[in-house]
């Protein structure tokens, strides 16, 4: 079936790193996305991973995707109090397999910076 | 860039009230979706279209309906409004090859 899971909850201080973890069910999607939202905002894509690829890597924005484990993650380098927001990952099943471009997505993950 | 717009950011409407909630992109997409976003339901696939004139239902369609007469405007429709249907709406619309969906700034309909 289609599930997306992450931890709803993530705080850190004004600096460190942060890393969002999510886990997908769906072994062929193709790609994989992460998308931030600001509090009354619509949904900002951040960035997306092809699924033969290991790590993506853009500005403080680190992905990595372990299709073993089905294991998807979003680290913020120097993290800011703007970086405050929800985050979501979210999975696009492939085309043929009933789906025709809805995406799945985890329940987000709120990610508190502390000044 | 790609630019996703909603025709409102807020709209408060009254029970019965026929609703309009309209999404322009203005990147040629074929794709494009109408989503809404509930506190601890998430988000959630009302209708999509993948061709002018073309729709399809997504999980939660009943009690709406859409339009897509132009490529670039898709618009969602409550045709007689009522309180379960507040709630964040969300327009998105889809470029390929990545299927990437790119989101308007939503519009918070409250229904009284």
């Amino acid at each position: 079936g289609e599930d997306v899971e992450q931890s709803l909850f993530l705080s850190v201080r004004e600096g460190d790193s942060s890393v969002i973890n999510c886990t997908y069910t769906d072994s062929s999607s193709t790609y994989l996305y992460w998308y931030k939202q600001e509090p009354g905002a619509g949904l900002q894509l951040l960035t997306y991973i092809f699924s033969n690829m290991d790590m993506k890597q853009d500005q403080r924005l680190t992905v990595l995707l372990n299709k073993k484990d089905k294991h998807l993650s979003l680290r913020i380098a120097d993290t800011q109090t703007g970086d405050s927001a929800i985050y979501f990952c979210a999975e696009i099943p492939p085309y043929g397999s009933g789906n025709t471009g809805k995406l799945i997505f985890g329940q987000g993950t709120t990610l508190q910076v502390k000044p | 860039d790609v630019k996703v717009t909603q025709s409102s950011r807020y709209l408060v409407k009254r029970t019965g009230e026929k609703v309009f909630l309209e999404c322009v992109q203005d990147m040629d997409h074929e794709n494009m979706f109408w989503y809404r976003q509930d506190p601890g339901l998430g988000l959630r696939l009302i209708y999509f279209s993948y061709d002018v004139k073309m729709k399809e239902k997504g999980d939660i369609p009943e009690g709406y309906s859409v339009s897509r007469e132009k490529k670039e405007r898709f618009s969602l429709i409550l045709e007689s409004a009522s309180t379960n249907q507040t709630s964040m709406y969300l327009c998105a619309s889809m470029d390929r090859p990545t299927d990437t969906q790119y989101f308007g700034p939503g519009t918070r309909l409250t229904v009284l």
